[in-house]
């Protein structure tokens, strides 16, 4: 079965530490991984997805086959970067993309 | 955002009333889905389509069923609404293909059942 831990639903981080949220997959096949975000009063929207291992907003993920783990980081926190973050694993044979629980995430000024 | 505008944004009803909720696409994008958001669980698939009239159930697709008559509309219908399916519910659009994955949602359509 398919499945995807976000241990922490809640997580604060004081503004200029480092963030890390944590994402950890169970997956047959190789998936390819995501992460979504979702601000206050805003509509849910791609953050990054690994094969494209770009930066977006500071934020970078790596993915680790061995640990199954897909963790998403960032050096300094800025306040805006309070939200909702949801890790999902895509599935190519069904175009599924299945959502872990969501961590969110506060930023203290 | 893919030009994905759900209706109606806001619904309250009663408990064994039908309802339906819209989501309408301007992208002409084959695969339309329909999520909903509880504090908990995360977003959960209800059904997904992968073309007109193609449909297939997710993983909580309970009292819930779809339909796809146009590459542009998918409909969510609660046959007989219960308090269990207060929710927020949310459309998505993807191309497919190697675009998959990149799912573009809509604002979300809050529903309570009393």
């Amino acid at each position: 079965a398919q499945r995807v831990t976000q241990p922490e639903k809640l997580l604060s981080v004081f503004k200029g530490a480092p963030v890390e949220l944590k994402c950890n997959y169970s997956y047959s096949g190789s998936p390819e991984l995501f992460w979504y975000v979702q601000y206050s009063r805003q509509r849910l929207q791609l953050l990054l997805r690994h094969i494209s291992r770009e930066s977006i907003k500071g934020f970078t993920a790596d993915l680790n086959k061995g640990e199954t783990s897909f963790h998403l980081k960032k050096p300094f926190a800025q306040e805006e970067d309070s939200a909702m973050y949801y890790c999902a694993p895509f599935n190519f044979g069904n175009e599924k993309l299945t959502f872990g629980t969501g961590t969110r995430l506060t930023i203290i000024p | 955002d893919a030009g994905i505008t759900q209706s109606p944004r806001h619904k309250v009803t009663e408990t064994g009333t039908p309802v339906t909720l819209r989501c309408h696409q301007t992208e002409n994008h084959r695969y339309m889905y329909w999520y909903r958001q509880d504090p908990g669980h995360g977003l959960r698939l209800i059904h997904y389509s992968y073309g007109v009239k193609d449909t297939d159930k997710g993983e909580v697709s309970d009292g819930y069923s779809v339909s796809r008559s146009k590459t542009e509309d998918f409909l969510l219908t609660l046959e007989s609404a219960t308090s269990s399916q207060t929710s927020v519910y949310f459309c998505a659009t993807t191309a497919g293909g190697r675009g998959g994955g990149e799912l573009f949602f809509g604002e979300g359509s809050r529903l309570t059942v009393l």
